[in-house]
């Protein structure tokens, strides 16, 4: 079946950093991406969807300048948080549709856990 | 926007019973997906239910896409330990691939040896 990696697994890091989390599709090529913040014991929230080679397209109330996604290629998005504060700590999650005929689910890879003290 | 009331919001039950948890919706949607979360980890696919009415097993999984396209329930049978997890509805807009989700508020389930 479809696979979705993401890298890293788990950061921490001090305020102010800014952080790359990447999400891949192993065996598909994924022309949209999806990127999700989780916290505890709560649903997945959708933050933006990510386009291969335009702009993404950000739900309401995420800053797209805190948040910039870019999807340079077929099979990599890649969401940098930038000058992260405590407030950013989550679960982000990304997710993929295979290509193909008919409403394809989306995959999703196993999250990045983010830390920042 | 869209919304959708998943219930219920936890289970405490014996190793070896039945479960069954839905997904109701305001509108319409055209695939009904039934995800399962572990821990620190993504969701994993469970089923997808593309058409109204359809009913779809997988192992010990059993759901169903409401005739109305607003609801899904999802059975599981002769639960086990390793059942324990959070599940999540999900409904998809659109026809095509890349229509976005939107999840239920999530099952936490918790089976008892």
């Amino acid at each position: 079946g479809a696979v979705v990696s993401q890298h890293p697994s788990r950061v921490i890091c001090k305020s102010g950093t800014s952080v790359k989390i990447e999400c891949r599709s192993l065996d598909f090529q994924a022309t949209t991406m999806f990127w999700y913040r989780q916290f505890p014991k709560k649903s997945l929230m959708l933050m933006a969807t990510s386009n291969e080679g335009s702009k993404a397209t950000y739900e309401q109330g995420v800053e797209k300048d805190k948040f910039l996604i870019n999807h340079a290629s077929l099979t990599l998005s890649t969401l940098t948080v930038t000058s992260a504060h405590p407030e950013d700590s989550s679960f982000y999650i990304c997710s993929a549709s295979a290509p193909g005929g008919g409403n394809q689910p989306q995959h999703f890879g196993d999250g990045t856990r983010l830390s920042i003290l | 926007g869209q919304q959708l009331n998943q219930s219920p919001q936890s289970m405490f039950i014996q190793e070896g019973e039945d479960v069954s948890m839905n997904c109701t919706s305001s509108s319409i949607f055209n695939t009904w997906l039934w995800y399962k979360q572990d821990p620190g980890e993504g969701p994993v696919l469970l089923i997808a239910l593309y058409k109204a009415g359809e009913l779809t097993s997988n192992g010990r999984l059993t759901a169903q896409f409401g005739i109305t396209r607003k609801d899904s329930f999802l059975n599981i049978s002769a639960s086990i330990p390793s059942d324990v997890g959070i599940y999540f509805c999900a409904g998809q807009e659109g026809g095509t691939s890349y229509g976005k989700l939107t999840f239920g508020q999530g099952t936490i389930l918790t089976v008892h040896p």
